[in-house]
Protein backbone atom coordinates (compact mmCIF):
# COMPACT_ATOMS: atom_id res chain seq x y z
CA UNK A 1 0.00 0.00 0.00
CA UNK A 2 0.96 3.38 -0.61
CA UNK A 3 0.30 6.65 1.37
CA UNK A 4 -1.15 7.10 4.71
CA UNK A 5 -3.88 4.29 5.09
CA UNK A 6 -6.39 4.50 8.60
CA UNK A 7 -8.67 1.40 9.76
CA UNK A 8 -11.32 1.12 10.34
CA UNK A 9 -12.95 3.31 8.29
CA UNK A 10 -16.14 3.73 9.73
CA UNK A 11 -16.48 2.94 14.12
CA UNK A 12 -19.61 2.59 15.82
CA UNK A 13 -18.93 2.62 19.77
CA UNK A 14 -20.99 2.93 22.84
CA UNK A 15 -19.76 5.23 25.77
CA UNK A 16 -18.67 2.05 27.84
CA UNK A 17 -16.21 0.66 25.27
CA UNK A 18 -12.72 0.50 24.29
CA UNK A 19 -11.61 0.72 20.78
CA UNK A 20 -8.29 1.99 18.64
CA UNK A 21 -7.90 3.79 15.56
CA UNK A 22 -4.83 2.50 13.41
CA UNK A 23 -2.60 4.87 11.25
CA UNK A 24 -0.09 3.97 9.08
CA UNK A 25 2.27 5.87 6.79
CA UNK A 26 3.87 4.58 3.66
CA UNK A 27 6.25 7.53 3.00
CA UNK A 28 9.49 7.46 5.60
CA UNK A 29 8.31 10.89 7.19
CA UNK A 30 9.40 10.97 10.47
CA UNK A 31 6.34 13.03 11.68
CA UNK A 32 2.50 11.95 12.29
CA UNK A 33 -0.51 13.38 13.51
CA UNK A 34 -4.03 12.98 14.49
CA UNK A 35 -6.59 15.34 13.95
CA UNK A 36 -10.53 15.87 14.79
CA UNK A 37 -12.74 16.83 12.03
CA UNK A 38 -16.57 17.58 13.45
CA UNK A 39 -19.32 19.32 11.90
CA UNK A 40 -19.39 22.84 13.31
CA UNK A 41 -15.73 23.24 13.79
CA UNK A 42 -12.80 23.39 12.13
CA UNK A 43 -10.12 21.32 11.96
CA UNK A 44 -8.52 20.79 15.09
CA UNK A 45 -5.30 19.09 15.88
CA UNK A 46 -4.93 16.68 18.60
CA UNK A 47 -1.72 14.61 18.80
CA UNK A 48 2.18 15.28 16.84
CA UNK A 49 4.64 13.05 16.99
CA UNK A 50 8.40 13.51 15.95
CA UNK A 51 10.31 10.83 15.62
CA UNK A 52 8.16 8.68 17.86
CA UNK A 53 7.77 11.12 21.05
CA UNK A 54 4.78 13.21 21.43
CA UNK A 55 5.53 16.96 20.83
CA UNK A 56 1.84 18.53 21.08
CA UNK A 57 -1.00 17.45 22.79
CA UNK A 58 -3.76 20.28 22.16
CA UNK A 59 -5.31 19.89 25.31
CA UNK A 60 -6.90 16.72 24.17
CA UNK A 61 -9.13 14.64 27.31
CA UNK A 62 -7.65 11.66 28.84
CA UNK A 63 -10.68 9.49 27.19
CA UNK A 64 -7.90 9.80 23.71
CA UNK A 65 -5.24 8.34 24.25
CA UNK A 66 -2.23 8.66 21.89
CA UNK A 67 0.70 5.51 20.84
CA UNK A 68 3.55 5.77 18.37
CA UNK A 69 5.32 2.58 18.50
CA UNK A 70 7.45 3.92 15.65
CA UNK A 71 7.86 6.22 12.98
CA UNK A 72 5.56 4.30 10.56
CA UNK A 73 2.14 4.13 12.65
CA UNK A 74 0.31 5.77 14.84
CA UNK A 75 -2.54 4.18 17.40
CA UNK A 76 -5.23 6.33 19.31
CA UNK A 77 -7.00 4.59 21.43
CA UNK A 78 -10.48 5.32 22.66
CA UNK A 79 -12.16 4.81 26.25
CA UNK A 80 -15.04 5.96 27.89
CA UNK A 81 -16.07 8.32 24.85
CA UNK A 82 -19.40 10.78 24.68
CA UNK A 83 -21.64 11.91 22.29
CA UNK A 84 -20.19 14.79 21.53
CA UNK A 85 -17.05 12.64 19.89
CA UNK A 86 -18.40 11.46 17.35
CA UNK A 87 -16.57 12.80 14.36
CA UNK A 88 -14.25 12.18 11.55
CA UNK A 89 -10.44 11.08 12.78
CA UNK A 90 -7.79 11.95 10.66
CA UNK A 91 -4.14 10.92 10.26
CA UNK A 92 -1.16 12.59 8.50
CA UNK A 93 2.35 12.33 8.55
CA UNK A 94 5.42 14.87 6.83
CA UNK A 95 9.04 15.46 7.28
CA UNK A 96 9.48 17.54 10.29
CA UNK A 97 10.68 20.46 8.44
CA UNK A 98 8.96 23.41 7.38
CA UNK A 99 7.03 24.02 4.10
CA UNK A 100 6.80 20.03 4.56
CA UNK A 101 3.14 18.79 2.78
CA UNK A 102 1.23 16.96 5.41
CA UNK A 103 -0.46 13.96 3.84
CA UNK A 104 -3.75 12.50 4.73
CA UNK A 105 -5.27 9.48 5.17
CA UNK A 106 -8.97 8.69 4.35
CA UNK A 107 -9.91 9.14 8.02
CA UNK A 108 -11.91 7.02 10.31
CA UNK A 109 -15.65 8.26 10.98
CA UNK A 110 -16.78 7.61 14.70
CA UNK A 111 -19.97 7.41 15.94
CA UNK A 112 -20.61 7.52 19.66
CA UNK A 113 -24.15 6.17 20.80
CA UNK B 1 0.59 33.43 16.38
CA UNK B 2 -0.16 32.45 13.03
CA UNK B 3 -3.65 32.13 12.00
CA UNK B 4 -6.39 31.65 8.74
CA UNK B 5 -9.33 33.01 7.99
CA UNK B 6 -11.82 31.80 5.13
CA UNK B 7 -14.34 34.18 3.81
CA UNK B 8 -17.20 33.02 3.11
CA UNK B 9 -18.30 29.01 4.54
CA UNK B 10 -20.23 27.94 1.24
CA UNK B 11 -19.51 29.57 -2.57
CA UNK B 12 -21.64 28.37 -5.45
CA UNK B 13 -20.67 29.27 -9.00
CA UNK B 14 -21.85 27.82 -12.34
CA UNK B 15 -20.42 25.46 -14.40
CA UNK B 16 -17.53 27.18 -16.78
CA UNK B 17 -17.26 30.24 -14.50
CA UNK B 18 -14.28 31.60 -12.23
CA UNK B 19 -13.53 29.82 -9.12
CA UNK B 20 -12.31 32.36 -6.37
CA UNK B 21 -11.93 31.10 -2.44
CA UNK B 22 -10.34 33.58 -0.38
CA UNK B 23 -7.30 33.10 2.01
CA UNK B 24 -6.30 35.61 5.00
CA UNK B 25 -3.13 34.87 7.42
CA UNK B 26 -1.51 36.50 9.94
CA UNK B 27 1.85 35.49 10.43
CA UNK B 28 4.72 36.98 12.35
CA UNK B 29 7.55 34.92 10.09
CA UNK B 30 7.39 34.73 6.24
CA UNK B 31 4.57 31.85 6.10
CA UNK B 32 4.12 28.51 4.04
CA UNK B 33 0.98 28.64 2.80
CA UNK B 34 -1.20 25.62 1.47
CA UNK B 35 -4.76 25.02 0.07
CA UNK B 36 -6.26 21.28 0.39
CA UNK B 37 -9.47 19.89 -0.88
CA UNK B 38 -11.32 17.07 0.26
CA UNK B 39 -13.99 15.02 -1.31
CA UNK B 40 -16.81 14.00 0.33
CA UNK B 41 -15.75 10.62 2.75
CA UNK B 42 -12.24 11.22 1.97
CA UNK B 43 -9.02 13.13 3.77
CA UNK B 44 -7.53 15.89 2.75
CA UNK B 45 -5.81 16.21 -0.41
CA UNK B 46 -2.63 18.89 -1.61
CA UNK B 47 -4.18 21.32 -4.18
CA UNK B 48 -0.80 23.55 -4.08
CA UNK B 49 1.74 25.52 -1.23
CA UNK B 50 3.27 28.30 -1.40
CA UNK B 51 7.24 27.77 0.00
CA UNK B 52 9.03 31.75 -0.80
CA UNK B 53 9.46 30.92 -4.36
CA UNK B 54 7.02 32.45 -7.27
CA UNK B 55 4.51 34.23 -5.31
CA UNK B 56 1.85 32.80 -8.33
CA UNK B 57 1.70 28.85 -7.17
CA UNK B 58 0.27 26.45 -10.02
CA UNK B 59 -1.61 23.34 -8.19
CA UNK B 60 -3.12 20.45 -9.72
CA UNK B 61 -6.67 19.97 -11.67
CA UNK B 62 -6.09 23.74 -12.79
CA UNK B 63 -6.09 25.77 -9.59
CA UNK B 64 -3.26 28.25 -9.08
CA UNK B 65 -3.01 30.84 -6.08
CA UNK B 66 -1.32 34.21 -5.35
CA UNK B 67 0.84 35.09 -2.42
CA UNK B 68 0.02 38.53 -2.04
CA UNK B 69 2.08 39.79 0.92
CA UNK B 70 1.09 43.27 0.93
CA UNK B 71 -2.38 42.05 1.29
CA UNK B 72 -1.89 39.02 3.50
CA UNK B 73 -3.43 37.20 1.43
CA UNK B 74 -3.48 33.56 -0.67
CA UNK B 75 -6.73 33.32 -2.64
CA UNK B 76 -7.51 30.12 -4.55
CA UNK B 77 -8.50 30.65 -7.86
CA UNK B 78 -9.74 28.69 -11.30
CA UNK B 79 -10.38 29.88 -14.49
CA UNK B 80 -13.24 27.48 -15.72
CA UNK B 81 -15.28 25.67 -12.81
CA UNK B 82 -16.05 21.88 -13.52
CA UNK B 83 -18.59 19.56 -11.80
CA UNK B 84 -15.97 17.59 -10.19
CA UNK B 85 -14.77 20.74 -8.13
CA UNK B 86 -17.29 20.20 -5.95
CA UNK B 87 -15.89 19.89 -2.60
CA UNK B 88 -14.52 21.56 0.80
CA UNK B 89 -11.09 23.33 0.15
CA UNK B 90 -8.90 24.60 3.68
CA UNK B 91 -6.35 26.69 3.05
CA UNK B 92 -3.77 26.40 6.29
CA UNK B 93 -0.53 28.21 7.70
CA UNK B 94 2.10 25.82 8.69
CA UNK B 95 3.99 26.93 12.41
CA UNK B 96 7.04 25.64 13.45
CA UNK B 97 7.10 25.10 17.18
CA UNK B 98 9.35 21.82 17.85
CA UNK B 99 7.33 20.51 15.35
CA UNK B 100 5.89 21.38 12.31
CA UNK B 101 1.89 21.89 12.60
CA UNK B 102 -0.77 23.20 10.28
CA UNK B 103 -3.23 26.11 11.38
CA UNK B 104 -6.31 25.69 9.09
CA UNK B 105 -8.95 27.71 8.40
CA UNK B 106 -12.45 26.73 8.84
CA UNK B 107 -12.94 25.83 5.36
CA UNK B 108 -15.68 26.53 2.56
CA UNK B 109 -17.64 24.74 0.84
CA UNK B 110 -17.71 24.91 -3.07
CA UNK B 111 -21.22 23.46 -5.32
CA UNK B 112 -20.77 24.26 -8.74
CA UNK B 113 -24.45 24.40 -10.49
CA UNK B 114 -24.83 22.79 -14.19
Amino acid sequence: ETGVTQTPRHLVMGMTNKKSLKCEQHLGHNAMYWYKQSAKKPLELMFVYNFKEQTENNSVPSRFSPECPNSSHLFLHLHTLQPEDSALYLCASSQDKGGETQYFGPGTRLLVL
Amino acid sequence: AQSVTQLGSHVSVSEGALVLLRCNYSSSVPPYLFWYVQYPNQGLQLLLKYTSAATLVKGINGFEAEFKKSETSFHLTKPSAHMSDAAEYFCAVSVIQGAQKLVFGQGTRLTINP
